[in-house]
């Protein structure tokens, strides 16, 4: 069963401009992580963020968590073309085992 | 860098044959998993073992079977493959100890037809 729901499904932007997605969870966590997956390929860890951490960066990643509302944001900065890929949210319930949500595609046109 | 690597990009087989699906990975790591990819569902765990010969049911085990001989080889099973199989299979790797909470390491993962 999905745990994290990314919302939106799909989204287009322009090379440059920022990108959005968020996950919504239902149970509490360890921990919640976003991976990136390009077409027809595995998928890439990006970020890791613990229940007890409100922010974290990665280079040109920012996300968010705000367990009270049990949700988080991944936000993709000055996007780029090689930025086009699908991301998912998985969440880590106490007992460990990793729950993926159905993905945010998303296009970045140059 | 870690690599996980799997047997086959792609593969077609024939609805009731035995179907091995092999996954090797190269950073000693405890946890492997098997999971399938369909549009619209995610990923989903079929299987996963924290360690040689432990193997622990995920959320889809109908029709599978796994096998972990060896610490950095996880092979999937389909005893009698069937045509809603059909999907891309992506095996992962993570360090720690059972139900660990780490990052997962994926392959490339292996798209299977099943005709």
């Amino acid at each position: 069963s999905q745990q994290g729901e990314e919302d939106p499904q799909a989204l287009s932007i322009q090379e440059g401009e920022n990108a959005t997605m968020n996950c919504s969870y239902k149970t509490s966590i360890n921990n919640l992580q976003w991976y990136r997956q390009n077409s027809g390929r595995g998928l890439v860890h990006l970020i890791l963020i613990r229940s007890n951490e409100r922010e974290k960066h990665s280079g040109r990643l920012r996300v968010t968590l705000d367990t009270s509302k049990k949700s988080s944001s991944l936000l993709i900065t000055a996007s780029r073309a090689a930025d086009t890929a699908s991301y998912f949210c998985a969440t880590v319930p106490s007992w460990g085992k990793l729950q993926f949500g159905a993905g945010t595609q998303v296009v970045v046109t140059p | 860098d870690v690599k996980v690597t799997q047997s086959s990009r792609y593969l077609v087989k024939r609805t009731g044959e035995k179907v091995f699906l092999e996954c090797v990975q190269d950073m000693d790591h405890e946890n492997m998993f098997w999971y399938r990819q369909d549009p619209g569902l995610g990923l989903r765990l079929i299987y996963f073992s924290y360690d040689v010969k432990m193997k622990e049911k995920g959320d889809i085990p109908e029709g599978y079977s796994v096998s972990r001989e060896k610490k950095e080889r996880f092979s999937l099973i389909l005893e009698s493959a069937s045509t809603n199989q059909t999907s891309m299979y992506l095996c992962a790797s993570s360090r720690g100890i059972r139900r660990s909470s780490y990052e997962q390491y994926f392959g490339p993962g292996t798209r299977l037809t099943v005709t």
